[in-house]
């Protein structure tokens, strides 16, 4: 079975732009869940999809958004890009709406510069 | 203050050790607790899981939960060098539904030294 994939695995961008990572979960996984790693923080949780639909998202700025497509992949969207914003994106994905065993991809390293 | 407390470490320890690792919180409506271990260069995986308080064990992994002290330990027996990883605590309250999110640890570094 083939696990959380997510694209690219690593992403540099100036200041201002925009970048998009994508995330494919496991098949058959519904839901969906990006998270922001950075150095000595954890993981602080960014955006839950089930089924297609935003259902919470973090305490992080309208910049960051994102959508998940009808084969539940999904994609995160961060616009106007900060320093503060290079850190380590995980995807994860699980089999039903808010569990807690999440499967999680590799990550996207993305570097502000 | 953060939610949820755990130092980075890194915590060097010799093979075959038992190495402690804890998590401090602060909200005492979290029921629900924990464990991901992060290899280099790897998301996290589920490595315990807990509810509520007490103990909970899996071959050399041992979950504690301490609600009234607001603390949670994971203890390795006999520690392996394929032990060194970060491990990161996990936890949330009790109700489901759209405010369903995991509030994490920075997650600790072990290294277990041959």
């Amino acid at each position: 079975e083939a696990g959380v994939t997510q694209s690219p695995t690593h992403l540099i961008k100036t200041r201002g732009q925009q970048a998009t990572l994508r995330c494919s979960p496991i098949s058959g996984h519904t839901s969906v869940y990006w998270y922001q790693q950075a150095l000595g923080l954890g993981l602080q949780f960014l955006l839950w999809y089930d089924e297609g639909e935003e259902r919470n998202r973090g305490n992080f700025p309208p910049r960051f958004s994102g959508r998940q497509f009808p084969n539940y992949s999904s994609e995160l969207n961060v616009n106007a890009l900060e320093l503060e914003d290079s850190a380590l994106y995980l995807c994860a994905s699980s089999w039903d709406r808010g569990a807690d065993t999440q499967y999680f991809g590799p990550g996207t390293r993305l570097t502000v510069l | 203050q953060k939610e949820v407390e755990q130092d980075p470490g890194p915590l060097s320890v010799p093979e075959g050790a038992i190495v402690s690792l804890n998590c401090t919180y602060s909200n005492s409506a979290f029921q629900y607790f924990m464990w991901y271990r992060q290899y280099s260069r790897k998301g996290p995986e589920l490595l315990m899981y807990t509810y509520s308080s007490g103990n909970k064990e899996d071959g050399r992994f041992t979950a504690q939960v301490d609600k009234s002290s607001k603390y949670i330990s994971l203890f390795i027996r006999d520690s392996q060098p394929s032990d060194s990883a970060t491990y990161l605590c996990a936890m949330r309250r009790m109700e489901l539904g759209s405010n369903y999110q995991l509030i994490w640890g920075a997650g600790t570094k072990l290294i277990i030294k041959p």
